[in-house]
């Protein structure tokens, strides 16, 4: 059974860059028909999908995000990463990372338990 | 703004049979199957339903979905205190070339 586990620093700087790592295990990340996403949300409100990554290095990103994401996969660690440059305070969110079955309508059928980010000097 | 309209709450008595809309556009719910979330207080969201009316395995059903044109429901029967949750549509978006949410629909079971 695949499970993913999110990583990373949860108190960043105002204009500094956000490294986050998702752990596979359980399964391989190069499963064909998976894309690899990065979803965050805001205290008390929605889901937001930043973006997703295919084994191939196919990446894809919400249009507010590009210009300051950037989604990597590292097959030989089992483990993918987003970087968020330029940070602000409406960056502050809960980010979660989840599977995306391309073949099933890109339904994210697995999610890690998320991560609390917090963007403050 | 969400491109997928939710109604922000809702609510039934256990045993009610409830159902939560979600409306999109051609650009998404009128090209695509939508996907439901489950996201119970302080925890991931788990996928609900999927292809507008498919069930993971494991999830009760309780819990069935469908869609007509540019809007999409989620149908809770049954209704449980467990239930009690948010729920979120998400359908692919052509204009977005990926996944659109909705704003969430927060249901309480009275």
């Amino acid at each position: 059974q695949v499970q993913l586990q999110e990583s990373g620093p949860g108190l960043v700087k105002p204009s500094q860059t956000l490294s986050l790592i998702c752990n596979v295990s359980g399964g391989s990340i190069i499963s064909g028909g998976y894309y690899w996403s990065w979803i965050r949300q805001h205290p008390g409100k929605g889901l937001e999908w930043l973006g997703f990554i295919y084994h191939s290095g196919d990446t894809y990103y919400n249009p507010p995000l590009r210009s300051r994401a950037v989604i990597s996969i590292d097959t030989s660690r089992n483990r993918f990463s987003l970087s968020l440059k330029s940070l602000t305070a409406a960056d502050t969110a809960i980010y979660f990372c989840a599977r995306s079955d391309m073949i099933n309508y890109y339904s994210m059928d697995v999610w890690g338990p998320g991560t609390t980010v917090t963007v403050s000097s | 703004q969400s491109v997928l309209t939710q109604p922000p709450s809702a609510s039934g008595t256990p045993g009610q049979r409830v159902t939560i809309s979600c409306s999109g556009s051609s650009s998404n719910i009128g090209e695509y199957n939508v996907n439901w979330y489950q996201q119970l207080p302080g925890t991931a969201p788990k996928l609900l339903i999927y292809g507008i009316n498919l069930r993971p395995s494991g999830v009760p059903d309780r819990f069935s979905g469908s869609k007509s044109g540019t809007s999409a429901s989620l149908a809770i029967s049954g209704l449980q205190s467990e239930d009690e949750a948010d729920y979120y549509c998400a359908v692919w978006d052509a204009g977005l070339n990926g996944p659109v949410f909705g704003g969430g629909t927060t249901l309480t079971v009275l």
